[in-house]
């Protein structure tokens, strides 16, 4: 199994830019999230999802955009990127049906100029 | 307003002796609490966690205690060792409430010193 895979694992933007940061996993799991990790704020989530066809705002939605067509895929879309998101993105993934740990993929590193 | 507080950036214990990381939380709605590790480069891996009707859970060399009444939970690890050293975070869920969404706390960095 592989688990939670993100792709790519560093990218470089110019401000203005638009680009997907790809997640997809292999474990059937219903919920997905997208996390964003910056010095000294932990990790804030950005969108969820409880199933294909179904997501939701987190923390810190703006900026982003986020659609689920399959339970496996679940990508995360910077409309016009800006310096201000400059991160580190996580992917999770866990079992629905009541509180399970979260599966995280190994991250994509995201630097905006 | 940040529901879920570490309140230590980092901390350095001896090999062999104990790590007790802490976390404290704003909302008593909280029913369930988890505790991650990671380490640089790779993403948080699930070490162990609690339900809000427990106040104490084992597994191995981890546990972790929950007090209601004071909103506060800990993770003892022992004994440490030095491939214990990474970022720590906890974690809270308001999962009963259907909503399922998971708060992270800020993370403490654990050096296990050989």
């Amino acid at each position: 199994n592989a688990g939670v895979t993100q792709t790519p694992k560093f990218q470089v933007l110019k401000t203005g830019q638009s680009m997907t940061l790809q997640c997809a996993q292999d474990m059937n799991h219903e919920y997905m999230s997208w996390y964003r990790q910056d010095p000294g704020m932990g990790l804030r989530l950005i969108h969820y999802s409880v199933g294909a066809g179904i997501t939701d705002q987190g923390e810190v939605p703006n900026g982003y955009n986020v659609s689920r067509s399959t339970t496996e895929d679940f990508p995360l879309r910077l409309l016009s990127a800006a310096p201000s998101q400059t991160s580190v993105y996580f992917c999770a993934s866990r079992p629905g049906g009541g509180n399970q740990p979260q599966h995280f993929g190994d991250g994509t590193r995201l630097s905006i100029l | 307003d940040q529901q879920v507080k570490q309140n230590s950036p980092s901390l350095s214990v001896q090999e062999g002796r104990i790590s007790i990381l802490n976390c404290d939380y704003t909302n008593s709605m909280f029913d369930y609490f988890l505790w991650y590790k990671k380490y640089p480069a790779e993403g948080p891996t699930f070490l162990i966690s609690i339900s809000s009707i427990k106040d104490k859970n084992e597994d191995g060399r981890f546990t972790v205690f929950l007090n209601k009444s004071a909103k506060h939970l800990s993770l003892h690890i022992v004994p440490s060792q030095p491939g214990d050293s990474a970022v720590y975070f906890c974690a809270a869920s308001l999962g009963t409430s259907g909503t399922y969404k998971y708060i992270f706390g800020t993370g403490t960095r654990l050096k296990v010193l050989a």
